[in-house]
């Protein structure tokens, strides 16, 4: 099945940004979407089709997606955007349509 | 508001089957055409997909947990349920239902989560 790659953790000073990246063959061709999940919580979805943010969720979130990298960007990240970020595809036409990445810690320092 | 919340046993024995509803409230779990399914997580590790559910009870499971794993809907009580059979110490984790949009591309709400160990 396909397979998505992140790294497993990211650390950020406050007010910086923070880069999360999502690997897989030509993800560029799939609609990528990112989910913020605190400790003890429920994952969130932050970012839906590569860049659309749902309602309420900070302008400071952004996406975007070419070739085999999906990216999450978080501008001037601050304490509350400590949490584990995961990327997920969906492909109607295989036998696993919902794969997820193996998440990223954001560590704000 | 849509909410969904899983219950069921929190500790089940190696072998035996793992048994989980998600009651659904704020929408019928019959409204076409969304989809409503299961996701794991074991303890410190990532996001695994199940098995799904749509349109009255048509089912579409994840290929490595096929075998193993069954997804159900009961209309009457809006709920639908999880049964993973012949578990072991690594089907431990937490349990969360959640429905994907209409589209059926990524899962827009979320329960709570529910978790399970499996220990004798």
């Amino acid at each position: 099945s396909y397979v998505l790659t992140q790294p497993p953790s990211v650390s950020v000073a406050p007010g910086k940004t923070a880069t999360i990246t999502c690997e897989g063959n030509n993800i560029g061709g799939k609609s990528v979407h990112w989910y913020q999940q605190k400790p003890g919580q429920a994952p969130v979805l932050v970012i839906s089709y590569d860049l659309d943010r749902p309602s309420g969720i900070p302008e400071r979130f952004s996406g975007s997606n070419s070739g085999n990298t999906a990216t999450l960007t978080i501008s001037g990240v601050d304490a509350g955007d400590e949490a584990d970020y995961y990327c997920q595809v969906w492909d109607s036409h295989t036998a696993h349509p919902y794969v997820f990445g193996g998440g990223t810690q954001v560590t704000v320092l | 508001q849509l909410q969904l919340q899983e219950s069921g046993p929190g500790l089940v024995k190696p072998s035996e089957t793992l048994s989980l509803t998600c009651t659904v409230s704020g929408a019928s779990i019959s409204t076409i055409p969304y989809h409503w399914g299961w996701i794991r997580q074991p303890p410190g590790k990532g996001l695994e997909w199940l098995g799904s559910l749509y349109n009255g009870g048509r089912t579409y499971y994840n290929p490595s947990l096929k075998s193993r794993v069954a997804v159900s809907v009961d209309t009457s009580k809006n709920q639908f349920s999880l049964k993973l059979t012949s578990v072991t110490a690594a089907d431990t984790g937490i349990y969360f239902c959640a429905r994907t949009t209409s589209t059926g591309s990524y899962f827009d709400y979320w329960g709570q989560g529910a978790l399970v160990t499996v220990s004798s």
